[in-house]
């Protein structure tokens, strides 16, 4: 079973909007980690939050993690054409094989 | 990207032929991946390594073996392929420096394999 759920599976906006998306999961993590994937190519790594922080930045992205609920945002600000990809969370099947379960995906379109 | 290569990048294929993937990193990472990705099933873990010789099962191994004879090489095999392997494979690594498993994973580029 999937551990991290995104929700909306599709979302699209015009360029310069914000984009938000969220994903649940089911058990304990010590962190979770959001990948986007371009049409055609290999998931790329944006950002990791660790499960004693609440939120993170990196350039137009910003991540909240809320462990009493199970749930993490992706929020991209003043969104661009090339942010159109699909994006993944993942978190830790267990501490220490480094392995991760994926989410199925939000996919995002950018309309200029 | 992190020097990850996936040979080859497109196969056809038969019924019952064997098939073996490979992957290929420069960064000397611990931890190398292969996962299939469908619509529908995201992406699902099919084995792992976490050292050279050392693999382990993933969620959706049946069908599949891979082996890992040096850090940098990292091969599935499908023994006899079926229609429904057909789908994106994709190899990944991470460094494994980190216990806790704070380690992004790096993914190849993917290949996409039809057997029909």
């Amino acid at each position: 079973s999937q551990q991290g759920e995104e929700d909306p599976q599709a979302l699209s906006i015009q360029e310069g909007e914000n984009a938000t998306m969220n994903c649940s999961y089911k058990t304990s993590i010590n962190n979770l980690q959001w990948y986007r994937q371009n049409s055609g190519r290999g998931l790329v790594h944006l950002i990791l939050i660790r499960s004693n922080e609440r939120e993170k930045h990196s350039g137009r992205l910003r991540v909240t993690l809320d462990t009493s609920k199970k749930s993490s945002s992706l929020l991209i600000t003043a969104s661009r054409a090339a942010d159109t990809a699909s994006y993944f969370c993942a978190t830790p099947l267990s501490s220490n094989t480094g392995k991760l379960i994926f989410g199925q995906g939000t996919t995002l379109q950018v309309k200029p | 990207d992190a020097g990850i290569t996936q040979s080859p990048r497109h196969k056809v294929t038969e019924t019952g032929t064997p098939v073996t993937l490979r992957c290929h990193q420069t960064e000397n990472h611990r931890y190398m991946y292969w996962y299939r990705q469908d619509p529908g099933h995201g992406l699902r873990l099919i084995h792992y390594s976490y050292g050279v010789k050392d693999t382990d099962k993933g969620e959706v191994s049946d069908g599949y073996s891979v082996s890992r004879s040096k850090t940098e090489d990292f091969l599935l095999t499908l023994e006899s392929a079926t229609s429904s392997q057909t789908s994106v494979y994709f190899c990944a690594s991470s460094s494994g420096q980190d216990i806790l498993s704070y380690n992004e994973q790096f993914f190849g580029p993917g290949t996409r394999l039809t057997v029909l």
